[in-house]
């Protein structure tokens, strides 16, 4: 079945550090990926999507780019801020249009 | 507009009993999906509902049930509840149009706690 793996955390940074996390996928045809984000307490925001292979998606600085080749769709932010701590989902959606998600990777920016 | 609406926002219940979380999805959208959450991992899928009927359903047993009512809101309901069945519980919900196919949008989701 469909899946996703995404590296695994905790990712502990600096503030203006740049921030990678990569997420690979499985999945039959072309879905549809997904970058959440999760704050404490909190449920899911969407941070960003992208449709179609060689799509990028960004968002508030947060850019993924759905590479159809390497079936991965890693998250990139230049500069982490210490209000980007949060836990990062990477998804797909699924034949019924469900999401998949991977494991969640936890970030915390440190000032 | 609101988004999506959950609630209670958390729950207390004893092994055996049974409970029912609600959801109201963004107005204008009429499929509401259900997760789990347990603690430290990634949603599951466990429902779909569209026009109020299921559109499809993950890999949970039967104690699990939800049904979706006219106006699109939907109830999530679990019988015979186990200490596994503690998680954050999520609702989603989606427009399912052509340029939005897969993008949903999520509640705050109702912890359950089952002692």
């Amino acid at each position: 079945g469909d899946s996703v793996t995404q590296m695994e955390g905790p990712v502990t940074l600096s503030e203006e550090a740049f921030l990678t996390i990569n997420c690979t996928y499985t999945a039959t045809g072309y879905p549809s990926l997904f970058w959440y984000v999760q704050y404490p307490g909190e449920g899911l925001q969407l941070l960003l999507k992208a449709t179609k292979a060689d799509d990028k998606g960004s968002n508030k600085g947060f850019e993924a780019t759905y590479r159809k080749e390497t079936t991965s769709f890693h998250l990139e932010k230049g500069s982490v801020q210490v209000s980007d701590s949060a836990v990062y989902f990477c998804a797909l959606s699924g034949p019924l249009e469900e999401l998949v998600f991977g494991k969640g990777t936890k970030l915390t920016v440190n000032p | 507009d609101a988004g999506v609406t959950q609630s209670p926002t958390h729950l207390i219940k004893t092994r055996g009993q049974h409970v029912t979380l609600r959801c109201s999805p963004i107005s204008g959208h009429k499929s509401v999906s259900w997760y789990q959450q347990v603690l430290g991992q990634g949603p599951q899928f466990i429902f779909q509902y569209y026009e109020k009927e299921e559109r499809g359903r993950g890999n949970f047993p039967d104690r699990f049930s939800a049904r979706q009512f006219p106006n699109y809101s939907s109830e999530l309901n679990v019988n015979a509840l186990l200490l596994g069945d503690s998680a954050l519980y999520l609702c989603a919900s989606s427009s399912l149009t052509s340029g939005n196919r897969g993008t949903q949008y999520f509640g705050p989701g109702t912890r359950l706690t089952v002692l």
